[in-house]
């Protein structure tokens, strides 16, 4: 599996957007970007994945770069309750196997 | 919310004590894991299940034992606890419907246990 390199920490201010880079440069073809959050004492929350579009849902958006040696998340208006550890998680897909490896993160600050 | 409980959700023993975590999901999805997360040490897997009676080894395994006799329940059994062994302990489930979704990954609220 490719390895990740994130920011350890940011800050962003409530109402703006949260962007957080993920770097992945040794990324395969065949190999996905996962990002998940853990608010402090909960349990991880899956947020979104993609291969090579771009992709969005309820919560975020994410943008892979066309090499897709990088990617961003973004929050479009971080609140309070975004405030976590988020995780990019690059991961192959083989078969029956689906375990996933958490690197340390980026603690996102979202302030007043 | 992925219908998945764990209990006990606090728990404090002591050394050389056995103790089983029990994951508990209503949704009948195929593959559970059961996780420790450390300061410093990120979340880390310890087993996981890809159906009844199937299971294999995390990174993490020594000193534990999983057990699934049906669907909904995925036991972490603890056989002589330690202090090395306290931790927070996540269950988490995954049903894959794509090949992009296999990791699509949801976690329990954990599990809290002290070894003393």
């Amino acid at each position: 599996d490719a390895k990740t390199t994130q920011p350890t920490s940011m800050d962003c201010a409530e109402g703006r957007a949260a962007n957080l880079p993920c770097n992945h440069s040794t990324i395969s073809g065949n190999e996905y970007v996962y990002w998940y959050r853990q608010i402090h004492s909960q349990g991880p929350q899956y947020i979104i994945h993609g291969l090579k579009n771009n992709e969005t849902n309820e919560m975020a958006s994410l943008i892979i770069t066309e090499d897709r040696k990088s990617s961003t998340l973004i929050l479009p208006h971080a609140t309070l309750r975004d405030t976590a550890v988020y995780y990019c998680i690059v991961r192959v897909i083989t078969g029956t196997a689906s375990k996933l490896t958490f690197g340390t993160g980026t603690r996102l600050q979202v302030t007043l | 919310d992925a219908g998945i409980t764990q209990s006990p959700r606090h728990k404090v023993t002591e050394t050389g004590t056995p103790v089983t975590l029990r994951c508990h999901q209503t949704e009948n999805h195929r593959y559970m894991y059961w996780y420790r997360q450390d300061p410093g040490h990120g979340l880390r897997l310890i087993h996981y299940s890809y159906g009844v009676k199937d299971t294999d080894k995390g990174e993490v395994s020594d000193g534990y034992s999983v057990s699934r006799s049906k669907t909904e329940d995925f036991l972490l059994t603890l056989e002589s606890a330690t202090s090395s062994q306290t931790s927070v302990y996540f269950c988490a489930i995954s049903e894959p419907r794509t090949s992009g979704s296999l990791y699509t990954q949801y976690f329990g609220p954990g599990t809290r246990l002290t070894v003393l």
